[in-house]
This record gives C-alpha cells, structure tokens and sequence, in this order.
C-alpha cells in the first residue's frame, strides 16, 4: 500500500528555520516524483516544488524559486521542504503528493503538515 | 505562470448536473492532455477525481467526467449529491514543465 505520511505540526518565529518531512512508503521511491503543494488559510492550492527522488531533478514554481529547498533522501524514503529564515505569510497547510494514474496526476497525497509562523 | 481560471462558485439542486469550467492558455491547458481534476472537502487532502482531460481513477462515480476544448477544460458533475459539495481545482502540465492549478471552485448543492 502506498503511504505518503508527513511530519506533524509546526509552531516557528518569523526568522527561525524549519523542515517538514513526507516519508514514503510501499513504492519504489525513485521511481516517481514528488511534489509539495501550498494551501494558506481559506485559499487555493498552489504547487510549489517537485522532485525526482531518482536523480534528484528539482523543479520550482517561479513563485517559489529562491524561497524554499525542496530535497529527498533515497535510504530513507523521505522528501523534504525547508526554509531558511520563515515569514508570517508562510503560514499554511502543505501538502506532499506522488503521481499515480499517469505521471502528470497526483494520485497519492500526504495527510498535510499545518505550518504557523507567529512572533 | 499564473492560475488557471475557474469560476469561484457553482451550485445546482440534488439530480441536477453542473459543469466547471477551467481556462488556461496555449502553454498549459492548450498544449497538453494532462489536465487533471482534484475534489478537496474541508480539513481533507485533495483527491484526484479526473486525470488526462477525461479519465476516471478507479473508483470515481461515472458521474463525474472531463472533457477539453482549446484552452478551456471542463469538469461535468451530473446527478449531484450532497456529498459532491467540495472544492474543486483544474491542474495541467505546463511548457515551463512544470504544473499549474486552477483557482478553485466551491460547488454548493442547493
């Protein structure tokens, strides 16, 4: 069974760093992309990254270029979204997803990390 | 890449069918079959209900189908139920090769 299981809750200062987490299990996980969705409170989603966990191609959103790193560790299954220095309006719920169907549709989706930046 | 444009509201009556729409331009929606349709209910993941224009994923109402014409993608609900009532977002796979969601509709079953 595909699972996509993300990292629990953050509560982070405006500055402070973080990394959520999307561990991936019952797939081989080089074989499919990820990809890492933005929803702030009350609005749409956005996708924000993806990666090919196999060569570890990285494709950004313009939107996101520069904001965010997105990365995954093959020896343990887990893709990753960090930022360097967080801002309120990175406040969120974010999302990991796997293509399943066909490569361009995101199938399987992780339960979410809900992300609040607040000084 | 900017957001595919949906319309932000659309509501019909139990039984009744509804169609949304999704625009885009010749970069995204108009030059590729990979317009995906995801149904998303408060405080829940998205959940792919349409992928390739009009394909439904194994266990997806008949109810539900796509279709594509130009730019413009378009999801038909028919036979709606209380339980359709949801958010609803277009994604395609764009030139930039990478993907762009729609802004989102809320479906309201009257």
């Amino acid at each position: 069974e595909v699972q996509l299981v993300q990292s629990g809750a953050e509560v982070k200062k405006p500055g402070e760093s973080l990394k959520i987490s999307c561990k991936c299990s019952g797939y081989s996980f080089t074989n499919y992309w990820i990809g890492w969705v933005r929803q702030m409170p009350g609005k749409g989603l956005e996708w924000m990254g993806i990666i090919n966990p196999g060569d570890s191609d990285t494709r950004y959103s313009p939107s996101f270029q520069g904001q965010v790193t997105i990365s995954a560790d093959k020896s343990i299954t887990t893709a990753y979204l960090q930022w360097s220095s967080l801002k309120a309006s990175d406040t969120a719920m974010y999302y990991c997803a796997r293509p399943g169907y066909s490569s361009s549709s995101f199938y399987y989706w992780g339960q979410g990390t809900q992300v609040a930046v607040s000084s | 890449q900017s957001a595919l444009t949906q319309p932000a509201s659309v509501s019909g009556s139990p039984g009744q069918s509804i169609t949304i729409s999704c625009t885009g331009t010749s970069s995204d929606v108009g030059d590729y079959n990979y317009v995906s349709w995801y149904q998303q209910h408060p405080g829940k993941a998205p959940k792919l209900m349409i992928y390739e224009v009009s394909n439904r994923p194994s266990g997806i109402s008949n109810r539900f189908s796509g279709s594509k014409s130009g730019n413009t993608a378009s999801l038909t609900i028919s036979g709606l139920q209380a339980e359709d009532e949801a958010d609803y977002y277009c994604s395609s796979y764009t030139s930039s090769r990478f993907y762009v969601f729609g802004t989102g509709t809320k479906v309201t079953v009257l």
